[in-house]
């Protein structure tokens, strides 16, 4: 199968921003998306981009997409500790309801 | 609000019980998926069903097979359980039309001695 690429581990200040960072390969995804997963708990869908938009913005989260260089970061403003969790990037596989997930960035947010 | 539940928890079992892990969702969704989760391997398809009595592989289906008899309920069987099935198990479901949002299950965390 494709493989979606994530940094394992992301540290960041309380109040700095964080940037989460994947690489896709399905150049016919449709839809990529931000899953969060918090401790315990199954994922929820944080935000997600239609391929041919370059960037989406949602209150504190800003998710850009290079569809030439299959790259798809997620930033988060003024991280708060509430934020600490697991982000997934996902991708539609040939644009249809069958997702292929990357391997999950653990964001730990320190005082 | 769509709910995907779970039926445990927490399960421990031993090698070569035949386990089922059960998952409802109750927004009348069309998709329902098993993913497995391991650290550093991220989520891994395991089956998936896009109507009743519907399935389709994943990419590790080996080991497992999947029953849908009932557009709610999705299960997932391990014919005879070995450690290398302990993992942690979620299950989705989606409508099938864009933007096509999976709605995750809590997980069920399996361990077998």
């Amino acid at each position: 199968g494709e493989d979606v690429e994530q940094s394992l581990f992301l540290s960041v200040r309380e109040g700095d921003s964080s940037v989460i960072n994947c690489t896709y390969t399905d150049s016919s995804s449709t839809y990529l998306y931000w899953y969060k997963q918090e401790p315990g708990a199954g994922l929820q869908l944080l935000t997600y981009i239609f391929s041919n938009m370059d960037m989406k913005q949602d209150q504190r989260l800003t998710v850009l997409l290079n569809k030439k260089d299959k790259h798809l970061s997620l930033r988060i403003a003024d991280t708060q500790t509430g934020d600490s969790a697991i982000y997934f990037c996902a991708e539609s596989m040939g644009g249809g309801n069958k997702l292929t997930f990357g391997t999950g960035t653990q964001l730990k947010v320190e005082l | 609000d769509v709910k995907v539940t779970q039926s445990s928890r927490y399960l421990v079992k031993r090698t070569g019980e035949k386990v089922f892990l059960e998952c409802v969702q109750d927004m009348d969704h069309e998709n329902m998926f098993w993913y497995r989760q391991d650290p550093g391997l991220g989520l891994r398809l395991i089956y998936f069903s896009y109507d009743v009595k519907m399935k389709e592989k994943g990419d590790i289906p080996e080991g497992y097979s999947v029953s849908r008899e009932k557009k709610e309920r999705f299960s997932l069987i391990l014919e005879s359980a070995s450690t290398n099935q302990t993992s942690m198990y979620l299950c989705a479901s989606s409508q099938n039309r864009s933007p096509y949002e999976q709605y995750f299950g809590p997980g069920t965390r399996l361990t077998v001695t």
